[in-house]
């Protein structure tokens, strides 16, 4: 998985909850980006960053937030969980903004 | 609005049987094709770029192959150890979004 690990790998909470995903790497890649993934869809982005402290958002960030103080971190915080939000969540890093590889996921379920 | 479309959905081969699998995109301005091999429970695994129309990549069993609105992924006898999700994204040459399609899932049987 080039280097990339993802804690938790699987999480089960309680809707209105905070909860942190954490992607880490090992591969000092400059792009790091998470997505979601939901049967019917497509690996949609959430968030990402194209340097330490700087972030944008993808095209399903509503009730996400993110943040990256070290080149090798980059954390996903949902503030207040919904039953929406159960998904399998990937991070996936990148040297250019062009091939992305992925880390193993995040199995997150709220109830 | 950019789009990726992949067919078929669920795709079921003999062992040895060649087949393709095909990704339709609409994108303003590509920069970048991807195909990705996913299994069940693990990340997306990376296999192929592919940039402009015409340029093909070929590893083991798989050929990537590139038209100005789609592009083809051939397996040629294909087996079992094939079997798994293959997902196509697209990326535009402005901003860095990818685009990915719902996944084509093959299974070979032996």
């Amino acid at each position: 998985d080039a280097g990339i690990t993802q804690s938790p790998r699987h999480k089960v909470t309680e809707t209105g909850t905070p909860v942190t995903l954490r992607c880490h790497q090992t591969e000092n890649h400059r792009y790091m980006y998470w997505y979601r993934q939901d049967p019917g869809h497509g690996l949609r982005l959430i968030h990402y960053s194209y340097g330490v402290k700087d972030t944008d958002k993808g095209e399903v960030s509503d009730g996400y937030s993110v943040s990256r103080s070290k080149t090798e971190d980059f954390l996903l915080t949902l503030e207040s969980a919904t039953s929406s939000q159960t998904s399998v969540y990937f991070c996936a890093i990148s040297e250019t903004p062009d091939t992305q590889y992925f880390g193993p996921g995040t199995r997150l379920t709220v109830l | 609005e950019d789009q990726v479309t992949q067919s078929p959905e669920a795709l079921r081969l003999q062992e040895g049987e060649s087949s393709s699998l095909n990704c339709s995109y609409t994108v303003s301005g590509l920069r970048g094709l991807f195909w990705y091999r996913q299994d069940p429970g693990k990340g997306p695994e990376f296999l192929f770029t592919l940039y402009s129309a015409g340029e093909e990549k070929e590893k083991e069993r798989l050929k990537a192959t590139l038209t100005k609105k789609e592009s083809f992924l051939h397996i040629t006898a294909p087996k079992p150890e094939d079997s798994a999700t293959y997902l196509c994204a697209v990326q535009a040459r402005t901003g860095n979004q990818f685009y990915f399609g719902t996944g084509t899932s093959l299974t070979v049987i032996p």
